[in-house]
Order: C-alpha cells, then sequence, then structure tokens
C-alpha cells in the first residue's frame, strides 16, 4: 500500500526563519506534487517535481526531490505571515490516476 | 480559464439520506477525479473518471458512487447517509495530456451529516 508520510504535521515559525517540510513516500513513482490550502479553502497546486533532482522555486517555497531516497523537502526561506497554511505534497498512486496525499503539516508564522 | 466549480458548496442531510453533488471541470480537461477530507483521516482518493469511464476506485463502500458526462462533468453520490460521511468532498480535474497528473481543485462541496 502507497504511504506518504509528511513531518512536521504542526510548525510554528517566527517570521525571516527558515525551515523545512520533509515528505517520505514508499512509491516507485517519480512524480511528486506539492499543495497549499488555506483555512476554509481549496488546494492550490504549487510544484510538480517529475524527476530525480528536480528543484522548483516561487518565491520563499523551494521544493526538491530525491527519488532515490523517495524523499521530497518544500524549504521556507525567511518565512512571512502570508505563508501560513497547511501544505501538503501527494505522490502518484500504482495506477497512475489518483494522487495519495500526506496528512499535511500547518504551518503557523508568527510576528 | 475558468477553474472547477463545484455545486452546492454547502449542504445538510440527515441519517438515511442521499446527495448528489457536482463538479465540473476546466475546459479541455477529461478527467475528473474526488477526494474526501476530514480532520481524521485526511484526504483520501474516491474514485477517478475519464471519457465517461471509471478507471480507479478509492477504498470506500458502495455507497459512494460517481459517474461522468459526455462533457466531462461529474457527479458523486452518497447514499444512506452515516454521521461519518460529513466531510468536505473535493473534485480536481486533470488533463492528462502530459506524462503527469497535477490536479486542479474545486472549492469543494462541504457536507453536515445530522
Amino acid at each position: 500500500e502507497l504511504k506518504v508520510e509528511q513531518n512536521p504535521l504542526f510548525l510554528s515559525m517566527q517570521e525571516g526563519k527558515n525551515y523545512t517540510i520533509y515528505c517520505n513516500y514508499s512509491t516507485t513513482s517519480d512524480r511528486l506534487y506539492w499543495y497549499r490550502q488555506d483555512p476554509g479553502k481549496s488546494l492550490e497546486s504549487l510544484f510538480v517535481l517529475l524527476s530525480n533532482g528536480a528543484v522548483k522555486q516561487e518565491g520563499r517555497l523551494m521544493a526538491s526531490l530525491d527519488t532515490k531516497a523517495r524523499l521530497s523537502t518544500l524549504h521556507i526561506t525567511a518565512a512571512v505571515h502570508d505563508l501560513s497554511a497547511t501544505y501538503f505534497c501527494a505522490a502518484d498512486g500504482d495506477s497512475g490516476y489518483a494522487l495519495n496525499f500526506g496528512k499535511g503539516t500547518s504551518l503557523l508564522v508568527t510576528p | 480559464k475558468a477553474g472547477v466549480t463545484q455545486t452546492p458548496r454547502y449542504l445538510i442531510k440527515t441519517r438515511g439520506q442521499q446527495v448528489t453533488l457536482s463538479c465540473s471541470p476546466i475546459s479541455g480537461h477529461r478527467s475528473v477525479s474526488w477526494y474526501q477530507q476530514t480532520p481524521g483521516q485526511g484526504l483520501q482518493f474516491l474514485f477517478e473518471y475519464f471519457s465517461e469511464t471509471q478507471r480507479n476506485k478509492g477504498n470506500f463502500p458502495g455507497r459512494f458512487s460517481g459517474r461522468q458526462f459526455s462533457n466531462s462533468r461529474s457527479e458523486m453520490n452518497v447514499s444512506t447517509l452515516e454521521l461519518g460521511d460529513s466531510a468536505l468532498y473535493l473534485c480536481a480535474s486533470s488533463s492528462t495530456s502530459g506524462a503527469y497528473n497535477e490536479q486542479f481543485f474545486g472549492p469543494g462541496t462541504r457536507l453536515t451529516v445530522l
């Protein structure tokens, strides 16, 4: 059974600090997706990582993928309050049609 | 381009009733997936449709069903509602024309079962 595990599940950090969210997955799929969800809202696609060594950056967020280790990271640089949200990683299921999500990391950025 | 739309946005039902949720994908997207989100179980895959065919189904009881129409719009139905069916139901669409499965999510339908 495919498992996607994120850690930490809760993260409180100060503005201006850096931190990394980790996502381990058990599938052999080499595609990994990151989403953001604001309270009461839907999921917004952040990054699609398609191959080993892939790195993508958008603003203060940078995602990377190591398929050999089956590990993806989401690095937050100089956090600001607007980044407060829940971040999910997801991997393709065995069929390729379903996304299997981690439990999500609830991020709170405080002054 | 308009995003994924879902109707209704909120529903309140009682146990034993049935409910139908609707999803319109992004124009040109032929794959529609449904997910259930609850605080306890997180995001769980329900099923996926492409060209009116169900290609994959998650681990949910038969009370959960769906269908897709020729215009790619999709509906899901839950019969004999239980309290545990209270959740946010999210629909996502994907173009499937590329080598990956980036899914774009709608705003969701919040179902409350009393």
